[in-house]
C-alpha cells in the first residue's frame, strides 16, 4: 500500500481482555517495528521484526506481550490479560532493510497508530 | 546502549523568529541521527536525517539540523518559525554497534505564537 496503515485505530478494552492489534507495512519494506506511546510520553521501542530473521523483543515489557510477523509483511501485536497501564497509542513503523541504500535508507514510516484504553 | 535526551519539555517562540529544538545523545559507534514531527492527532512523520557527510542537514519544510560530534548533539533549526510549526518534535538516534534499533527522545513540544 502507499502508506502504513494499523488497526483498529481505536480499542476499548476491560481488564484482564486479550487485544490484538494489527499493522500492514509498505509493500517492499523488510522491517517493521512496534513502539508504544504513553499520554505526554515518548516512544518505547516494543519489538523490531527484519525480513526472516528472528525478531527483536528486548523492548516488550512482560510476557502478556508478544508479536508475529507473518510471510514477512503483516504483523500482528498481542497483548494478553490487559492491564490498565497498557492504555496507550501503539504506533508500527516500517522501513527499507539494513544494506539498503538511497534516500529512503534508515527512515521510519509510520502508520497514523492504535489508541488502547483499557478500563 | 544509545540514549537521547532533549532537554526541553516545551519550547516557545514568535512567529519570525528562528527556532531551535536541542537533542543530544549517547553512542558506543557511530550515530545515525534523525528528527521527526508529530503534528496534532496525525502519526510521526520523517524530517531529515544525519548518516554521514555534512554536518548540516536540510530537510522538509526548512527545517535543518547540524551534527556535532564533540557536542554529541543533533539541534534541530529553522530560520523563521510558522504558526504551522507547533508540533511534538522527536529526535532519535541508531547506533550501528547495536542493530537496527532506533531510540526516541521524550520529544519537545514546540509552539509558535502569532
Amino acid at each position: 500500500g502507499a502508506g502504513v496503515s494499523q488497526s483498529p485505530s481505536n480499542k476499548v478494552t476491560e481488564k484482564g481482555k486479550d487485544v490484538e492489534l494489527r499493522c500492514d507495512p509498505i509493500s517492499g519494506h523488510t522491517a517493521l517495528y512496534w513502539y508504544r506511546q504513553s499520554l505526554g510520553q515518548g516512544l518505547e521501542f516494543l519489538i523490531y521484526f527484519q525480513g526472516n530473521s528472528a525478531p527483536d523483543k528486548s523492548g516488550l515489557p512482560s510476557d502478556r506481550f508478544s508479536a508475529e510477523r507473518t510471510g514477512g509483511s503483516v504483523s500482528t501485536l498481542t497483548i494478553q490479560r490487559t492491564q490498565q497501564e497498557d492504555s496507550a497509542v501503539y504506533l508500527c513503523a516500517s522501513s527499507l532493510g539494513p544494506g539498503r541504500g538511497g534516500s529512503g535508507a534508515n527512515v521510519l514510516t509510520f502508520g497514523a497508530g492504535s489508541r488502547l484504553t483499557v478500563l | 546502549a544509545q540514549s537521547v535526551a532533549q532537554p526541553e519539555d516545551q519550547v516557545n517562540v514568535a512567529e519570525g523568529n528562528p527556532l531551535t529544538v536541542k537533542c543530544t545523545y549517547s553512542v558506543s559507534g557511530n550515530p545515525y541521527l534523525f528528527w521527526y514531527v508529530q503534528y496534532p492527532n496525525r502519526g510521526l512523520q520523517f524530517l531529515l536525517k544525519y548518516i554521514t557527510g555534512d554536518n548540516l542537514v536540510k530537510g522538509s519544510y526548512g527545517f535543518e539540523a547540524e551534527f556535532n560530534k564533540s557536542q554529541t548533539s543533533f539541534h534541530l533549526k529553522k530560520p523563521s518559525a510558522l504558526v504551522s510549526d507547533s508540533a511534538l518534535y522527536f529526535c532519535a538516534v541508531r547506533d550501528d554497534n547495536y542493530g537496527q534499533n532506533f531510540v526516541f527522545g521524550p520529544g519537545t513540544r514546540l509552539s509558535v505564537l502569532p
